[in-house]
């Protein structure tokens, strides 16, 4: 069974540009979350989708934003975009809202905003 | 507010034990993960434990206090390639994870 796929891998933008990052998850996985992770840092919940609804939403600007199509692939969306926005982009996917008992990671989007 | 301590750094000998620590304060518990990441991967899961007590994986380990809002991640013959990031994560009572800073495994030969 393939894994969870992240596109692009890498992604350099400029500040003011917006970004969408495109998740496929396990098939089956009907729940992704998405996550930021900064240098040295855990990871930072941005929200979850299940069957094509927001499950849970976590402390970031309005700025980040998501969603979930039909065959539970997700995308997110980061407009207006600043210095501090340079992270990893992780998404995670899973049978259950919530994460179930696992979750499991794509190899993540490294976003570079210049 | 909710809220993960593990210690950010650990450093052990390849072959000894090595125990990381996780306390939390959050709404809600349904269970501690663990998670493990290399530097540049993603992070892989390790273990799960909803009640209280030990769950052994091979050379892995993990404890839950549920009255002590304390678990812990205990590392058998310590290798090589066990060096990496290690996360604990708590299920809160929105089913969202919650997850620690994370600890830095240092394995010297």
């Amino acid at each position: 069974k393939a894994g969870v796929t992240q596109t692009p891998r890498y992604l350099i933008k400029t500040r003011g540009q917006q970004v969408t990052l495109s998740c496929s998850p396990i098939s089956g996985h009907r729940s992704v979350s998405w996550y930021q992770q900064t240098p040295g840092q855990g990871l930072q919940f941005l929200f979850e989708y299940f069957s094509e609804t927001q499950r849970n939403k976590g402390n970031f600007p309005g700025r980040f934003s998501g969603r979930q199509f039909s065959n539970s692939r997700s995308e997110m969306n980061v407009s207006t975009l600043e210095l501090g926005d340079s992270a990893l982009y992780l998404c995670a996917s899973s049978l259950d809202v919530g994460g179930g008992e696992t979750q499991y990671f794509g190899p993540g989007t490294r976003l570079l905003v210049l | 507010g909710q809220s993960l301590e593990q210690p950010s750094e650990v450093t052990a000998v390849e072959g000894a034990i090595v125990q990381i620590n996780c306390t939390y304060q959050t709404s809600g518990f349904y269970g501690l993960s663990w998670y493990q990441q290399h530097d540049g991967g993603a992070p892989t899961f390790l273990s799960y434990n909803a009640l209280d007590g030990l769950e052994e994986t091979g050379r892995f380990s993990s404890f839950l206090s549920r009255s002590d809002s304390y678990g812990y991640l205990l590392l058998q013959e310590l290798q090589m390639k066990d060096s990496a990031s290690y996360f604990c994560a708590v299920r809160d009572s929105n089913y969202q994870l919650i997850w620690g800073a994370g600890t830095k495994l240092i394995i010297k030969p």
